[in-house]
């Protein structure tokens, strides 16, 4: 079975800094590109990046590249989203996805990990 | 970016046809592929794929979910509309990057 499962959300300051990671399991992790979306509370689903299997090719959406970093480890079957500066506007939930590049679709999505910036 | 534009909302009876669109800034069709897929997604919960392709049915979705289109208009309909489909439903494009998704559209009972 296929599973994802985010974790490392919590209440931080604005300014400060924060690591999600989403480990899987059930498929093999390196076989596949992977992917970060988020939601903020009462919002729609925004397109954070997705990462290749072996790291050569990240690609962000523009307004985030400077805040976040996206990161494999296929040793530990885990993605990692490192966000930096943050802010009250990056309140939201953080999915992670698995990627299918036939059409460049996600097809399996973790539970998500909330993440609340506030003072 | 391509913008996917989706009406917010949609009333619809149970047992009838839900027929939900999205219009995309751009062509998001290549000669090989239509890069539009669906989504479904229900309060609490991550969002689910529904139709990759414009068209293609992902594993386990019931046949009463359909898609179609291409360049820029894309529909996703679902007949005969059950109580378990309340929940909103989100078009992604895959032509360009940043892969973009249209705001939702919340399915409600009428």
């Amino acid at each position: 079975e296929v599973k994802l499962v985010e974790s490392g959300g919590g209440l931080v300051q604005p300014g400060r800094s924060l690591k999600l990671s989403c480990a899987a399991s059930g498929f093999s992790f390196n076989d596949y590109w992977m992917g970060w979306v988020r939601q903020a509370p009462g919002k729609g689903l925004e397109w954070i990046g997705e990462i290749n299997q072996d790291s050569s090719t990240i690609n962000y959406t523009p307004s985030l590249k400077d805040k976040f970093t996206i990161s494999r480890d296929n040793a530990q079957n885990t993605l990692y989203l490192q966000m930096s500066k943050l802010g009250s506007e990056d309140t939201a939930i953080y999915y992670c996805a698995r990627a299918l590049t036939s059409y460049w679709y996600f097809d399996f999505w973790g539970p998500g990990t909330m993440v609340t910036v506030s003072s | 970016d391509i913008v996917l534009t989706q009406s917010p909302a949609l009333a619809v009876s149970l047992g009838q046809r839900a027929t939900i669109s999205c219009r995309a800034s751009q062509s998001v069709s290549t000669s090989s592929y239509n890069l539009m897929h669906w989504y479904q997604q229900k309060p609490g919960q991550q969002p689910k794929l529904l139709i990759y392709d414009a068209s293609n049915l992902a594993s386990s979705i019931p046949a009463r979910f359909s898609g179609s289109g291409s360049g820029t208009d894309f529909t996703l309909t679902i007949n005969p509309v059950q109580a378990d489909d309340i929940a909103t439903y989100y078009c992604q494009q895959s032509r360009e990057l940043p892969n973009t998704f249209g705001a939702g559209t919340k399915l409600e009972l009428k």
